[in-house]
């Protein structure tokens, strides 16, 4: 079983669409939460990072974490042609000397 | 500005040949790392280095070996390179162990044949 688990995907939205992306984990030693965005041809880039369970809000973005799930969310607002991308969610423990992903889920906002 | 720097975009290299990539971070990061990114696997980590001569295997060290040399560069080898090491090479660095945020390159493509 992977350790982090992650729905590929592909997602199309209309634009202006709510987007909710997920993963779920299997260690629950994990404290720290990311998401990077990936566009194409691109290295991957922090979005957000969550620690321990709650959510985080940063403009459009909202990172959810429930740690007695073991599930976390990403939630897109208002979505927009330039949100389409490869979404990655990522863990560390409490170190960050490895950081374990998702597969990552491409999302393609429609104009 | 943050700068990862992969010193090839897309490489096309011959079965057998030893392969080197090279990462070059202007940060002075401790942390970095090797993954290799497949679709449906996502990243995988190869090896990452905490300090300069310092390693640790990652995931899949299997037919790769590094080297740090410098705090600021950190090379991957591909001893024998074979078919099935075809993908896209990403390296990362992060500040310490204290940090969450790690910066990535733009990947290297590498195709062997």
């Amino acid at each position: 079983q992977k350790e982090v688990e992650q729905d590929p995907g592909p997602l199309s939205v209309p634009e202006g669409a709510i987007v909710s992306l997920n993963c779920t984990y299997s260690n629950s030693a994990f404290q720290y939460f990311m998401w990077y965005r990936q566009y194409s041809r691109k290295g991957p880039e922090l979005l957000m990072y969550t620690y321990s369970s709650g959510n985080k809000e940063d403009g459009r973005f909202t990172a959810q974490v429930d740690k007695s799930s073991k599930y976390i969310s990403l939630f897109i607002r208002d979505s927009q042609p330039s949100d389409s991308a490869t979404y990655l969610c990522a863990m560390s423990l409490y170190n960050f000397n490895k950081f374990y992903f998702g597969s990552g889920t491409k999302l393609n906002v429609k104009p | 500005d943050v700068k990862v720097t992969q010193s090839s975009r897309y490489l096309v290299k011959r079965t057998g040949e030893k392969v080197f990539l090279e990462c070059v971070q202007d940060m002075d990061h401790e942390n970095m790392f090797w993954y290799r990114q497949d679709p449906g696997l996502g990243l995988r980590l190869i090896y990452f280095s905490y300090d300069v001569k310092m390693k640790e295997k990652g995931d899949i060290p299997e037919g790769y070996s590094v080297s740090r040399e410098k705090k600021e560069r950190f090379s991957l080898i591909l001893e024998s390179a074979s078919t099935n090491q075809t993908s896209m090479y990403l390296c990362a660095s992060s500040l310490d162990g204290m940090n969450t945020e790690a910066f990535f390159g733009q990947g290297t493509r590498l195709t062997v044949v």
